[in-house]
């Protein structure tokens, strides 16, 4: 099994629709995180959390919320999705003090 | 304000030459650089890093050079093969900044045979 899984794999939703993007890991790691990768623009921070009681926004946070029900699991909604937030969407897992992190294999978003 | 910057989006060299990543970055307090690899369908993977305190990092046909005073860093791949092409994305992270990863661009290098 992966460290880092993220589910679905792809997904296409309506704007205006409510998606849920999750993520979980087997890595044991406190630290949890969100980007986007869009082409010319790399990957952004949207959300990020150092433990189950820790949520922080990212550059990008605008709307998107998380939810860190527990320390293997991070979830990313979003609340009312618009085509602009089309795009590959990245959990990552690090250790506090760790230099790197982890990431999952990504869940592409098609809001038509 | 793009504090990590890779101005070139593409690179293309042949098998067995060098490549020669390049990655710019203007926030001072970035004390760790790091190098990450993405193949299509997957999430970036950790290739090297490199601490502030050096300037330069071997391992293997990678290699990292930091100039602090110029912020800039390269990355060395030599010699090139078929499966080093992919996205390379350089990140920087400071003890300021919690150690949250800031990323580049990305850099798509195809290596041709």
């Amino acid at each position: 099994d992966a460290d880092v899984t993220q589910t679905p794999r792809n997904r296409i939703t309506k704007t205006g629709k409510r998606i849920m993007l999750e993520c979980s890991q087997t890595k044991g790691h406190d630290r949890m995180y969100w980007y986007r990768q869009d082409p010319g623009l790399g990957l952004r921070l949207i959300y990020y959390s150092f433990d189950v009681k820790d949520i922080n926004k990212g550059e990008i946070s605008d709307g998107y919320s998380v939810s860190r029900q527990a320390q293997a699991k991070f979830s990313l909604s979003l609340e009312s999705a618009i085509p602009n937030q089309t795009a590959l969407y990245f959990c990552a897992t690090s250790a506090e003090g760790a230099q790197g992190y982890t990431f999952g294999s990504g869940t592409r978003l098609t809001v038509v | 304000d793009q504090q990590v910057k890779q101005n070139s989006p593409s690179l293309s060299v042949q098998e067995g030459r060098i490549s020669i990543l390049n990655c710019d970055y203007t926030n001072s307090m970035f004390d760790y650089f790091l190098w990450y690899k993405k193949y299509p369908a997957e999430g970036p993977t950790f290739l090297i890093s490199i601490s502030s305190i050096k300037d330069k990092n071997e391992d293997g046909r990678f290699t990292v050079f930091l100039n602090k005073s110029a912020k800039h860093l390269s990355l060395h791949i030599v010699p090139s093969q078929p499966g080093d092409s992919a996205v390379y994305f350089c990140a920087a992270s400071s003890i300021q900044g919690a150690q949250k990863l800031v990323f580049g661009q990305g850099t798509r290098l195809t290596i041709n045979p």
